[in-house]
C-alpha cells in the first residue's frame, strides 16, 4: 500500500537556523497538509496546500514558515529561523480529493537547541 | 471555535474487558467526527469516521449530537489494541480537510 514518507525522521538544529522538512505524498494525491504536535500536546493543523497554493493556514503558520512543492513529488515545510518552541513532531498528510481521509506520514521530530 | 476534548489521558484495561474511550466536541455547525489510532512507532491511521457508521477492528463509535459526544467502544479489548487514540473533528463542507484533534488517550490492554 502506498505511504506518505517523511525525511528525516529526526532533525536537530540550533536556534536561529533554517530547517527544511521533506515529505513525499502519495503519488495521485492532490491535497497536502502539515500538522505538528508539541510533546504532550494536541496534534495541530498548520497549513493546507492545493493546486500549488496555500488554501488555509493556522495562526501558528506565521512568516517564519513556508511550504513548497518544488517538483511533482516533494512537499516541503521550511522554517526560516527556528525557535526553541518550534521543537515538535511535524506530520505531513495527503488526500486524493477534498473529503477523502488523510494519509499521514511517520513524522519528523524537530529538536531546536 | 471548534474543540475536541478527550478527558482521559491514560486508560488501562485487561484483555477481554470492554473499553470506552471518551470524546466530546464543541462545534456550532454540523461536524464530521473521526477516530485516529497510532500504534507504537507507527503513523497516525484513520480508524473510523462517523459518516461511515462502520466497525473497524471491533471498534464502533456513535455520534451523539445531544451530548456532543463520539465515544469509541469495543466490547472485548485485545492486547494489540494498545495504542494512542485521537478523536478529531472536521467542519463539514469547508474548502479543505482541516482537522481539530483531541489530546489523545493512551490505551493499554493488559494480558
Amino acid at each position: 500500500e502506498p505511504e506518505v514518507t517523511q525525511t528525516p525522521s529526526h532533525q536537530v538544529t540550533q536556534m536561529g537556523q533554517e530547517v527544511i522538512l521533506r515529505c513525499v505524498p502519495i503519488s495521485n494525491h492532490l491535497y497536502f497538509y502539515w500538522y505538528r504536535q508539541i510533546l504532550g500536546q494536541k496534534v495541530e493543523f498548520l497549513v493546507s496546500f492545493y493546486n500549488n497554493e496555500i488554501s488555509e493556514k493556522s495562526e501558528i503558520f506565521d512568516d517564519q514558515f513556508s511550504v513548497e512543492r518544488p517538483d511533482g513529488s516533494n512537499f516541503t515545510l521550511k522554517i526560516r529561523s527556528t525557535k526553541l518552541e518550534d521543537s515538535a513532531m511535524y506530520f505531513c498528510a495527503s488526500g486524493t480529493y477534498l473529503n477523502s481521509p488523510l494519509h499521514f506520514g511517520n513524522g519528523t521530530r524537530l529538536t531546536v537547541t | 471555535a471548534q474543540r475536541v476534548t478527550q478527558p482521559e489521558k491514560l486508560l488501562s484495561v485487561f484483555k477481554g474487558a470492554p473499553v470506552e474511550l471518551k470524546c466530546n466536541y464543541s462545534y456550532s455547525g454540523s461536524p464530521e467526527l473521526f477516530w485516529y489510532v497510532q500504534y507504537s512507532r507507527q503513523r497516525l491511521q484513520l480508524l473510523l469516521r462517523h459518516i461511515s457508521r462502520e466497525s473497524i477492528k471491533g471498534f464502533t463509535a456513535d455520534l451523539n449530537k445531544g451530548e456532543t459526544s463520539f465515544h469509541l467502544k469495543k466490547p472485548f479489548a485485545q492486547e494489540e489494541d494498545s495504542a494512542m487514540y485521537y478523536c478529531a473533528l472536521k467542519n463539514s463542507g469547508g474548502s479543505n480537510y482541516k482537522l481539530t484533534f483531541g489530546k489523545g488517550t493512551l490505551l493499554t490492554v493488559n494480558p
